[in-house]
């Protein structure tokens, strides 16, 4: 059974375009985060979600905007597309909010804008 | 701010050989620590966390030991695989954090037969 899983896996676009990609985690876990890993693998946090509620927003241009429609999904839409945008997009999910939770990543998601 | 330095890669070894790859840290309060590695084409699994000083937390050969008066957290391992091959990375989560993972850059491992 798959516990965090994204869609699509592979993302390629046009400069401009406005897109989405999907994260469900069947965990139970109550805080959900998008993180962004770059092309030299350096991973960053974006976003955080506890039970649909913003919780972290980290400097992310506005184009950029979280929607949580229930605690089992944190889906992320990306507005006129810049080729700076492409990366690997990791949706995680932890049990809460506490230091010792552990954090659950899905296979991520490669967003390519030609 | 919290942060994480870990040894720049890639590492290149041969197969039975033993792995270090250091890792040290900056954090608010008692951070609990990470390892987590990155096969090619997949996402990010959790290897093995440490949430308090001297700590060991290990999995599938590889340890790594919470040290406070180092502020370090190093991974090792005996004898590396070809199946080793992937990008690890330190990472730590503290209450100064706002609850998320802070990473470090991420160390290149290829085991050569």
């Amino acid at each position: 059974d798959t516990a965090v899983s994204q869609t699509p896996k592979y993302l390629v676009t046009q400069m401009g375009n406005d897109k989405s990609i999907k994260c469900e985690q069947n965990l139970g876990h109550d805080t959900m985060y998008w993180y962004k890993q770059d092309s030299k693998k350096f991973l960053k946090i974006m976003f955080s979600y506890n039970n649909k509620e913003l919780i972290i927003n980290e400097t992310v241009p506005n184009r950029f905007s979280p929607k949580s429609p229930d605690k089992a999904h944190l889906n992320l839409h990306i507005n006129s597309l810049e080729l700076g945008d492409s990366a690997v997009y990791f949706c995680a999910s932890t049990l809460g909010t506490g230091v010792l939770d552990t954090q659950y990543f899905g296979p991520g998601t490669r967003l390519t804008v030609l | 701010g919290d942060s994480v330095t870990q040894m720049e890669g890639p590492v290149t070894l041969s197969e039975e050989a033993f792995l270090t790859i250091n890792c040290t840290y900056t954090a608010t309060g008692y951070p609990s620590l990470f390892w987590y590695v990155q096969y090619p084409g997949e996402g990010l699994q959790l290897l093995l966390k440490a949430t308090k000083a001297d700590d060991k937390g290990s999995n599938k050969g590889f340890e790594a030991t919470y040290r406070k008066e180092t502020t370090s957290f190093h991974l090792e391992k005996g004898s590396v695989q070809v199946s080793d091959s992937a990008v690890y990375f330190c990472a730590l989560r503290s209450s100064g954090s706002a609850r998320q993972l802070t990473f470090g850059s991420g160390t290149q491992l290829t085991v050569l037969p």
